[in-house]
């Protein structure tokens, strides 16, 4: 079965500091690959996702992801993050044959702090 | 567009009574989904309907029945509450051929 592991459960930084955020999934075969983010209270918006082609994928709100195939990695990045990035991030993935449910990883709350 | 829209937005239960709740997109999705979010445990799926007249459990699927009423509308029935379910429901649809998925407000429940 697949798994998505997200190394880190809360990670705190302070404004204008660069943030990246671990992402691991365990399937041999061609994914489809997704970040979430949930802000407090609300339900979950899609960030970025990849399927194919160039490996550095750009989301909403300057966020960017890269997708090592070697690694079975999809870590999210961004160079200076604001308190209003202050939420829950899901990294999610599925089997690109289409129609497949997304597998989630736990998430990691970012606590941004002025 | 709506989107995706789920009915009641929160709800007190006591154990062993019954519930529906509610989902309907109008975005033309094949695909619709119920997950479960709790603290710690990310998003766990109960139950998911690929098609219009097909559903399949999902990871999570004990204690939980679905209908797919039709390509809009897909329900979740809880038939005897517990507080183990005490949990936040989010209902998600995507095309079907992407995989992206497209989330509702969730509701949120409390079995006591």
């Amino acid at each position: 079965a697949q798994s998505v592991s997200q190394h880190n459960h809360h990670v705190i930084l302070s404004e204008a500091a660069s943030l990246e955020l671990g992402c691991n999934y365990s399937y041999g075969g061609t994914v489809n690959l997704f970040w979430y983010v949930q802000y407090p209270g609300q339900h979950l918006q899609l960030l970025l996702k990849y399927f194919s082609g160039d490996p550095l994928v750009k989301g909403i709100k300057g966020f960017e992801a890269e997708f090592i195939k070697s690694k079975f990695s999809f870590n999210l990045r961004k160079p200076s993050v604001q308190w209003s990035d202050t939420a829950e991030y899901f990294c999610a993935v599925s089997r690109s044959s289409g129609n497949t449910p997304l597998v989630f990883g736990k998430g990691t709350r970012l606590s941004v702090i002025a | 567009n709506a989107g995706v829209t789920q009915t009641p937005k929160f709800q007190v239960l006591k154990t062993g009574q019954s519930m529906t709740l509610q989902c309907a997109q109008d975005m033309n999705h094949n695909s619709m989904y119920w997950y479960r979010q709790d603290p710690g445990m990310g998003l766990r799926l109960i139950y998911y309907s690929a098609s219009e007249g097909t559903t399949d459990k999902g990871e999570v699927p004990n204690g939980y029945n679905v209908s797919r009423l039709n390509k809009r509308e897909f329900s979740l029935r809880l038939e005897s509450a517990a507080p183990s379910q005490t949990s936040v429901y989010f209902c998600a649809s995507s095309d079907g051929y992407t995989d992206t998925q497209y989330f509702g407000p969730g509701t949120r429940l409390t079995v006591l």
